[in-house]
């Protein structure tokens, strides 16, 4: 069955460094991986999108790879800031069927 | 634009009673969904649209959940008996056709639901 994993349920960092989440998934051939933030009580908002044939992408202080041979995407923050302390979310895509990770809680300490 | 508008935001309900969450996607955006989010589960995605049609509600827990979408403009995601077991919060998001900017879903707020 298909199966979606987000490496820990919970990452705590000290401001400054960077923040690395890893998603890993089996039995899925997707077209696009997502990642999305989710704060306490809203809906998950769209970070970056990267597609099979990309191995990278970057936006500012995210940067995101894609590893379709080893079927896993890491998810990196640079310079964290308290601000970045959120649950980040990896979704994988293919015809519009879009399934979500159970997410990585995030804590940037000061 | 003001987003994919959710409503209500909260609903309490007893048991056996009828629910009607509703979506309002961004304007111009040609697929809506619907998900569903647990503690337990996560994001669970209930069912999705394409120009208004129903494409795939092969995750519609029973019969008692349908939906509809009646013009490009609003949808609704009904619970008709509800059951303690459907308390979560629902979300509504959509997209553009265009991928080629690399868009991904916009979600709505949520609507959580309790259902006692």
């Amino acid at each position: 069955s298909q199966k979606i994993e987000q490496n820990s349920e919970a990452l705590n960092i000290q401001e400054g460094k960077t923040a690395t989440l890893t998603c890993n998934y089996t039995n899925y051939s997707p077209a696009y991986l997502q990642w999305y933030r989710q704060d306490p009580g809203r809906g998950p908002v769209f970070l970056l999108l990267i597609r099979e044939n990309e191995k990278e992408k970057r936006k500012e202080r995210l940067k995101v790879t894609f590893d379709t041979t080893l079927k896993q995407s890491l998810f990196h923050i640079t310079a964290s800031q308290p601000a970045d302390s959120a649950t980040y979310l990896c979704a994988l895509e293919s015809i519009n069927d879009m399934r979500f990770g159970a997410g990585t809680r995030l804590t940037v300490k000061p | 634009d003001a987003g994919v508008i959710q409503s209500p935001r909260h609903e309490v309900t007893e048991m056996g009673q009828e629910v009607t969450l509703r979506c309002k996607p961004i304007s111009g955006h040609d697929y809506l969904f619907w998900y569903r989010q647990t503690m337990m589960r996560g994001l669970e995605l209930l069912i999705y649209f394409n120009n208004n049609v129903p494409i795939d509600d092969s995750g519609m827990p029973e019969d008692r959940f349908s939906a509809k979408m009646p013009n490009a403009s609003f949808s609704t995601l009904k619970i008709q008996p509800s059951e303690p077991r459907d308390s979560a919060v629902y979300f509504c998001a959509s997209r553009t056709r265009d991928r080629g900017i690399d868009y991904g879903y916009t979600f709505g707020s949520g609507t959580r639901l309790t259902v006692v």
